[in-house]
C-alpha cells in the first residue's frame, strides 16, 4: 500500500532563505506527483504537477524534482517571503482517479 | 470565475442526524472527489466520481454515501453521523481525472459531530 511521508512536519525560516521541502513515497509505480499549498480557510491550491516520465517542473520561485527510483520528491522555494507561509502537501497518483496525500509541512517565513 | 464551492462551510450536528454537504463546480469537469483531512493523517480519499452516475470508493468510504446525478454537483451524505466523522472535508474536481491533470479544491467544510 502506497504511503507518503513529508519531513519536516514544521519549519520556520527567516525571509530570503532558500529552502527545501521533502516528500517520500513507498511505491515507485506512480502516475504523477503534485505539490499543493494549503492556506487556512481557502482549501488547496495546486503548485506543480510532475508526470512520472519527468524529472522536474518549475514555476517562478518554485522548483519540484522527482526521483521515482528512490521514491523522493523535493520542493525548492527560492528567496522565501512571508507570503509563502502555508502548509505544503504532496500527493501521488498510483492509479487512475486515486490520490494519496502526505501529512504536509507547515512553513512559516519570518519577516 | 472557475471554482469549486462547498456548503455549508461549518456544521455542528449530533450523532445520528442525517446531513448532506453539497459540492458544485462550474468548470464542466467530469471527475469529482471527496476527501477528509485529520491531524496527523493527511487527506484521505472518501469517494470519487468519473462522470454522471459513475462513482467508486476511495480509501475511507465507510459511513458515507455519494451521488452524481448532474455533472456539476457531487453531494456527500452522512446518513447517521458519528463523532469519528468529525473532520475537515474537501471536495475536488478535474477535467477527466487523468494523471496529467491538476485537481481544483473547494474551501473545505468543517464538521463537528457531538
Amino acid at each position: 500500500k502506497q504511503e507518503v511521508t513529508q519531513i519536516p512536519a514544521a519549519l520556520s525560516v527567516p525571509e530570503g532563505e532558500n529552502l527545501v521541502l521533502n516528500c517520500s513515497f513507498t511505491d515507485s509505480a506512480i502516475y504523477n506527483l503534485q505539490w499543493f499549498r494549503q492556506d487556512p480557510g481557502k482549501g488547496l491550491t495546486s503548485l506543480l504537477l510532475i508526470q512520472s516520465s519527468q524529472r522536474e517542473q518549475t514555476s517562478g520561485r518554485l522548483n519540484a524534482s522527482l526521483d521515482k527510483s528512490s521514491g523522493r520528491s523535493t520542493l525548492y522555494i527560492a528567496a522565501s517571503q512571508p507570503g509563502d507561509s502555508a502548509t505544503y502537501l504532496c500527493a501521488v497518483s498510483s492509479g487512475t482517479y486515486k490520490y494519496i496525500f502526505g501529512t504536509g509541512t507547515r512553513l512559516k517565513v519570518l519577516a | 470565475e472557475a471554482q469549486v464551492t462547498q456548503n455549508p462551510r461549518y456544521l455542528i450536528t449530533v450523532t445520528g442526524k442525517k446531513l448532506t454537504v453539497t459540492c458544485s463546480q462550474n468548470m464542466n469537469h467530469e471527475y469529482m472527489s471527496w476527501y477528509r483531512q485529520d491531524p496527523g493523517l493527511g487527506l484521505r480519499q472518501i469517494y470519487y466520481s468519473m462522470n454522471v452516475e459513475v462513482t467508486d470508493k476511495g480509501d475511507v468510504p465507510e459511513g458515507y454515501k455519494v451521488s452524481r446525478k448532474e455533472k456539476r454537483n457531487f453531494p456527500l451524505i452522512l446518513e447517521s453521523p458519528s463523532p469519528n466523522q468529525t473532520s475537515l472535508y474537501f471536495c475536488a474536481s478535474s477535467r477527466s481525472g487523468g494523471s496529467w491533470e491538476t485537481q481544483y479544491f473547494g474551501p473545505g467544510t468543517r464538521l463537528l459531530v457531538l
